[in-house]
Formats: C-alpha cells, sequence, structure tokens
C-alpha cells in the first residue's frame, strides 16, 4: 500500500477563481498516476493518466503537471465554475500493476 | 456500451443473511476491481481480476468472497458481514494500467 497525500482536503473557492491542488506519492518504482473526478451521487470520472516526468495534460480548463522523481502532481482548474464543484482523487500507479492506491481526495466546492 | 453497471444501488441485510453485489461491462476490458469506500476516506482496493483470475486480494476477510463468471461479470458474494462493513462498494474495470478505471456508480451497503 503507497503512502498518498492529498492536499489540502477541502477547498471553498468563488466562481472564476482559478485554484490547483497537489498530489505527493512514492517516487520509486514509479508507472502511472491517475487524476479522477468524483461528483456526489456518480461514478468516479478518469481525468488523466500520466506517465512521464514532466509530462503536461489538459482537458477544457483543467490541466495536470507530473513530477516523477520528487513524487508529485498538481491539477489546475482556471475559472472554476459550479459545476466543478466535485472530489478530485489521485491514484498512483506502481511496478505498472493492476493496482491504483487513491488519495484522500480535495473536496472543491465553487460558490456561484 | 462504455459503462459500468453495478446492481442493486442499495442494499440492506442482515447479518445472517447472504446476498452477492453484481458488476457488469461490456467493452471487453480485461481487468475488473471492487473497492470498498467508506465516508470521508478513499476508496481501499479489495479485489482485482485479471483475464478472469484473481490477481489480487488485499487481505479482505472470508466473509466477502469474489467470483468472476466471464470476462463481463464480476460478482461479490456477501455472508455474516458486520455493522462496520457497511460503505459504498465500487466495481471499476480497465484495459491496461495506462488507461484510466471505468467505475460504476457503486453499491451502498448497510449491515444491521
Amino acid at each position: 500500500i503507497l503512502n498518498v497525500e492529498q492536499s489540502p482536503q477541502s477547498l471553498h473557492v468563488q466562481e472564476g477563481d482559478s485554484t490547483n491542488f497537489t498530489c505527493s506519492f512514492p517516487s520509486s518504482n514509479f508507472y502511472a498516476l491517475h487524476w479522477y473526478r468524483w461528483e456526489t451521487a456518480k461514478s468516479p470520472e478518469a481525468l488523466f493518466v500520466m506517465t512521464l516526468n514532466g509530462d503536461e495534460k489538459k482537458k477544457g480548463r483543467i490541466s495536470a503537471t507530473l513530477n516523477t522523481k520528487e513524487g508529485y502532481s498538481y491539477l489546475y482548474i482556471k475559472g472554476s465554475q459550479p459545476e466543478d464543484s466535485a472530489t478530485y482523487l489521485c491514484a498512483p500507479n506502481n511496478n505498472a500493476g493492476n493496482m491504483l492506491t487513491f488519495g484522500g481526495g480535495t473536496r472543491l466546492m465553487v460558490k456561484p | 456500451d462504455t459503462e459500468v453497471t453495478q446492481t442493486p444501488k442499495h442494499l440492506v441485510m442482515g447479518m445472517t443473511n447472504k446476498k452477492s453485489l453484481k458488476c457488469e461491462q461490456h467493452m471487453g476490458h480485461r481487468a475488473m476491481y471492487w473497492y470498498k469506500q467508506k465516508a470521508k476516506k478513499p476508496p481501499e482496493l479489495m479485489f482485482v481480476y485479471s483475464y478472469e483470475k484473481l490477481s489480487i486480494n488485499e487481505s479482505v476477510p472470508s466473509r466477502f468472497s469474489p467470483e468472476c463468471p466471464n470476462s463481463s461479470l464480476l460478482n461479490l458474494h456477501l455472508h455474516a458481514l458486520q455493522p462496520e462493513d457497511s460503505a459504498l462498494y465500487l466495481c471499476a474495470s480497465s484495459q491496461d494500467p495506462d488507461y484510466g478505471y471505468t467505475f460504476g456508480s457503486g453499491t451502498r451497503l448497510t449491515v444491521v
């Protein structure tokens, strides 16, 4: 079981604000880092799967960066909207196994 | 079909009951997973099936018994559960560790 930490645990922002949060994970035997978005009463939805150090991925207003040497990833949301309110989970996959260990998540609430 | 379907959505069972949770996907994904999620905690891996064979069992008590009858179906048989087993049980599937998981919406289990 990997030690995966996400910060902050929760975040309240105003509509239109840009925000970011962090996922820290062990850098040894790194294979991939997943980000998921989980809205209340819905299924977790895959956002990104990142594998390369220095990788940056973007999906609309959401982007993520990856540093595998120091073991962290940032998720950025530009111009937050109320519909972005959700819990954002990161999950590293080490050793290419079929096993993700989820962090505790960052709960984002965007106020109109 | 790009979904993972879980049934039932809600289940209340007594400690002496036997029940089963079902999960189905028709995306041709080769790996299927059971996760358990307690309130305000991240999802915790229980079992992984790869090519219909159990590949990971995260020291789950024997009162939980997984079964993979074919490549599209994954069951979780429950017997003699305890109230502390009450949780959201999530099923997921994936084609490859390089791709994100597709999650079902979960079964909310209450043990009374």
